[in-house]
């Protein structure tokens, strides 16, 4: 059964990186066709599309954090990873990497990690 | 882009049937799927596409869709449905983004 985990720092400092990886188990990233995601959720809000990337490299990002965001995959180590540069407090959220199924169904995630809390703050 | 908008709460009876509204305009052209979320949880899929449920969620869950309006119908609410429930789309751009709604908090009477 495939499962996906989040992991990184739980603080960032106001103008850095935010750096998260999503490892996944039970199933290879680089098999079929399935895209991979990001997904946020501040505290109390709603969820927000980061950014997917297909198993073959190509990124597609949120065109509101677009300029910020960078989405890769390690296959040797069989995750992937995202990069949200120049953070501020509204970059405080619930990361979540989540597995969507296969096109033409590619926007609905049916496998979630467990989603990792970030905080903003210096 | 493309917005997805969604009441902010909605009530039930217990037993009774619900229906929860998204609205956009991708909807035109692309199925909406549907998550449920409890609190402290992730989302869990339960309705995509046409009208698809993945494995292990109750019939009782039914989507469906007219114009720019995507539904999901819970027939027969039981208390363990009481959640936030959330809309999304591929983007009405059709360039493989994808769109959230803003939620609907579902409380079970």
């Amino acid at each position: 059964q495939l499962q996906l985990q989040e992991s990184g720092p739980g603080l960032v400092k106001p103008s850095e990186t935010l750096s998260l990886t999503c490892t996944v188990s039970g199933g290879s990233i680089s098999s079929s066709s399935y895209y991979w995601g990001w997904i946020r959720q501040p505290p109390g809000k709603g969820l927000e599309w980061i950014g997917s990337i297909y198993y073959s490299g190509s990124t597609y990002y949120n065109p509101s954090l677009k300029s910020r965001v960078t989405i890769s995959v390690d296959t040797s180590k069989n995750q992937f990873s995202l990069k949200l540069s120049s953070v501020t407090a509204a970059d405080t959220a619930v990361y979540y990497c989540a597995r969507p199924l296969l096109p033409p169904h590619h926007d609905a995630f049916d496998i979630w990690g467990q989603g990792t809390m970030v905080t903003v703050s210096s | 882009s493309s917005e997805l908008t969604q009441d902010p709460a909605v009530s039930v009876a217990l037993g009774q049937t619900v229906r929860i509204t998204c609205q956009g305009d991708s909807l035109r052209s692309y199925y909406a799927s549907w998550y449920q979320q409890k609190p402290g949880q992730a989302p869990v899929l339960v309705i995509y596409g046409k009208n698809n449920r993945p494995s292990g969620i109750p019939d009782r869950f039914s989507g469906s869709s007219s114009g720019n309006t995507a539904s999901l119908t819970i027939t027969g609410a039981q208390a363990e449905d009481e959640a936030d429930y959330y809309c999304n789309s591929r983007d009405s751009s059709g360039n493989h983004h994808v769109v959230f709604g803003g939620g609907t908090k579902l409380t079970v009477l």
